[in-house]
């Protein structure tokens, strides 16, 4: 059972060049989000999902977008990246909302130069 | 909007010591807290989960509580081993909302 998996796991963008992260899920959880975290600012989140064709804003969503074409998957897209979108994202699923808790991914670190 | 403080933001211990990292949070009204393991470069491992009917958790050597009441949750390490060193983050599900708040985390270091 291989949880949630995100891909890639490292990338260097140059600024303004865009790119797509994956996040996949085998749980068949209905809620699926994507966090960033900094140093000293924690985990925020930045968008999320209630179901399959659903997406919703978060606490940070400017310069990100996503798509939940498939229940299993949530990508987050960087259309123009910014030295400011250095971070590293997280992915999480939960069954109901958080009821029952949350599966995070492994991350992928992100660094814009 | 809900706020989570977690104090100290480290600390050190020597091995065998039995330890306590503490949680508050400002809105009581609460679904559940989870508390959370990540190790340096790595993801984020759930260690407890407690829901707001219940006082209390316990997984091993760790056991975590909860008092909705004053807003505060502690997660108590029980004959801490080198092995525990890593972030230890909590995480609060408001009862109106399905996502979790994070506390920026207490980074534990267990020295041998």
């Amino acid at each position: 059972n291989a949880g949630v998996t995100q891909t890639p796991k490292f990338r260097v963008l140059k600024t303004g060049q865009s790119m797509t992260l994956l996040c996949a899920q085998d749980m068949n959880h209905e809620y699926m989000y994507w966090y960033r975290q900094d140093p000293g600012m924690g985990l925020r989140l930045i968008h999320y999902s209630v179901g399959e064709g659903t997406t919703a804003k978060g606490e940070v969503p400017d310069g990100y977008n996503v798509s939940r074409l498939k229940k299993q998957n949530f990508l987050l897209g960087l259309e123009s990246a910014a030295p400011s979108q250095t971070s590293v994202y997280f992915c999480a699923s939960s069954s109901t909302g958080g009821v029952g808790g949350y599966t995070f991914g492994s991350g992928t670190r992100l660094t814009v130069v | 909007k809900q706020e989570v403080t977690q104090i100290p933001a480290a600390l050190s211990v020597p091995e065998g010591e039995n330890l306590v990292l503490n949680c508050s949070f400002t809105d009581s009204a609460i679904y559940n807290l989870q508390w959370f393991r990540q190790d340096p470069g790595k993801g984020l491992t759930s260690l407890l989960l407690i829901q707001s009917s219940q006082r209390e958790q316990t997984s091993g050597r760790l056991n975590a509580s909860l008092d909705k009441s004053s807003g505060r949750s502690t997660l108590y390490i029980a004959a801490s081993q080198p092995g525990d060193s890593a972030t230890y983050l909590c995480a609060v599900r408001p009862g109106n909302f399905n996502k979790f708040y994070f506390g920026s985390g207490t980074k534990l270091n267990v020295k041998p």
